[in-house]
Order: C-alpha cells, then sequence, then structure tokens
C-alpha cells in the first residue's frame, strides 16, 4: 500500500513566522501535490512536483512556496505565515505514467496560526 | 471529529441498503474521474477510477457510473455498512493541463445507521 506520511498532524504558529510542513512516500512516485481544504471550498492545489527539484504552481500559490530535495519528501513551505493561512493541508503523491493515476493522500496537517 | 464541510448535503441510509452517492461535473473535456472517501480526521482514501473510455467500473461493493452526455457521474455502495459512514467527493482531471492534475468536489456526506 502507497504510505504518505506528514510529519504533524496539528501545528500552531503565530502570524510572521515562518512555517514548514513536511510530506514524505515511500512508494517512489514521480508526483507530489500539496493540498489546502476548507469548509465547502473543496481542496484547492497550492503547488506541485513531477521531478526532483521541479516545482509548478497551482491555482492558489500565493504566500507559499515549495521544495523537493529528494524524490521521496516535499515540502511546504508558508514564508510569512498570516491568519488566512489557518487550514487543513493535506499532501498526496502519484506514480508517473502514460496515462492517469490516482492520488494517494496523507493524513493532512492541521495548521493554526495565531 | 474534524468536519470537511460544514454545509455538505447528506445522504441517512440504513445499514444494509444500498447507496448511490451522485457527482456533476462542468468539464466536457475531463477523459478520468475518481471517488474519495474522507473519514473524520483522516486524508481522502482512493475508492475507485474510471476513465472516460468506460461508462461502469466495479470493485469491491463499489460500483462507478460515467454518463458523458449528461456529464454525470455516481457512486453505488452495496450493502452500506456504519464503516461506510464519511465524506464522499469525486475529482475530475480536465484533460487540458498536460499534468495529472485533479479538480475536487466538495462532497457528500453519507451517514449510515445501525
Amino acid at each position: 500500500d502507497v504510505k504518505v506520511t506528514q510529519s504533524s498532524r496539528y501545528l500552531v504558529k503565530r502570524t510572521g513566522e515562518k512555517v514548514f510542513l513536511e510530506c514524505v512516500q515511500d512508494m517512489d512516485h514521480e508526483n507530489m501535490f500539496w493540498y489546502r481544504q476548507d469548509p465547502g471550498l473543496g481542496l484547492r492545489l497550492i503547488y506541485f512536483s513531477y521531478d526532483v527539484k521541479m516545482k509548478e504552481k497551482g491555482d492558489i500559490p500565493e504566500g507559499y512556496s515549495v521544495s523537493r530535495e529528494k524524490k521521496e519528501r516535499f515540502s511546504l513551505i508558508l514564508e510569512s505565515a498570516s491568519t488566512n493561512q489557518t487550514s487543513m493541508y493535506l499532501c498526496a503523491s502519484s506514480l508517473l505514467g502514460v496515462s492517469n493515476q490516482p492520488q494517494h493522500f496523507g493524513d493532512g496537517t492541521r495548521l493554526s496560526i495565531l | 471529529g474534524e468536519s470537511v464541510g460544514l454545509h455538505l448535503p447528506t445522504l441517512s441510509v440504513q445499514e444494509g441498503d444500498n447507496s448511490i452517492i451522485n457527482c456533476a461535473y462542468s468539464n466536457s473535456a475531463s477523459d478520468y474521474f475518481i471517488w474519495y472517501k474522507q473519514e473524520s480526521g483522516k486524508g481522502p482514501q482512493f475508492i475507485i477510477d474510471i476513465r472516460s473510455n468506460m461508462d461502469k467500473r466495479q470493485g469491491q461493493r463499489v460500483t462507478v457510473l460515467l454518463n458523458k452526455t449528461v456529464k454525470h457521474l455516481s457512486l453505488q455502495i452495496a450493502a452500506t455498512q456504519p464503516g461506510d459512514s464519511a465524506v464522499y467527493f469525486c475529482a475530475e482531471n480536465p484533460g487540458n493541463t498536460g499534468f495529472q492534475k485533479l479538480v475536487f468536489g466538495t462532497g457528500t456526506r453519507l451517514l449510515v445507521s445501525p
């Protein structure tokens, strides 16, 4: 089974702090994704990566950056946390194939910015 | 538990009944669809997928139906059990991104009574 592990289940930070969310997958997947999930809005894509050191903006990249130094690890960075970044953050990974492949998710990090 | 949606449509069924959860999509170019299950406090779990060249696919106790004419997707769960209680949402690949990008619905809450 695919295992996507997010380092923290709950995190509380202060406005202006730099915040790191970590995600590791153990299935040698090429693609990795960061989403945020808010009530009534569904999952929204922040950034994704299809290879080491490669990154692409998703639909809501403002205020975020990412890092992918190793294939199994994809980090989301909040450069200067703000209260509107309080949310559930979900990491996912998928296999790169000639046809579509399902994305597999971690259990999320619930981040509160005070 | 944690809610992923405060005002989600809700389907209430009795244990043993069959459940049908519906999803409308808007992009006629979408070529790949997935159903996810999300239990309280957990990340989305892959259930079943279907490609646009098919109109039906079956898994263990689940069936996905795709009607491209009316852009409608449904998930049927046979002999629903209390453990099936969760939020279910569909996702589509719009097919025009050149990448395995998914667009997610906001979900339906399934409540199963013993």
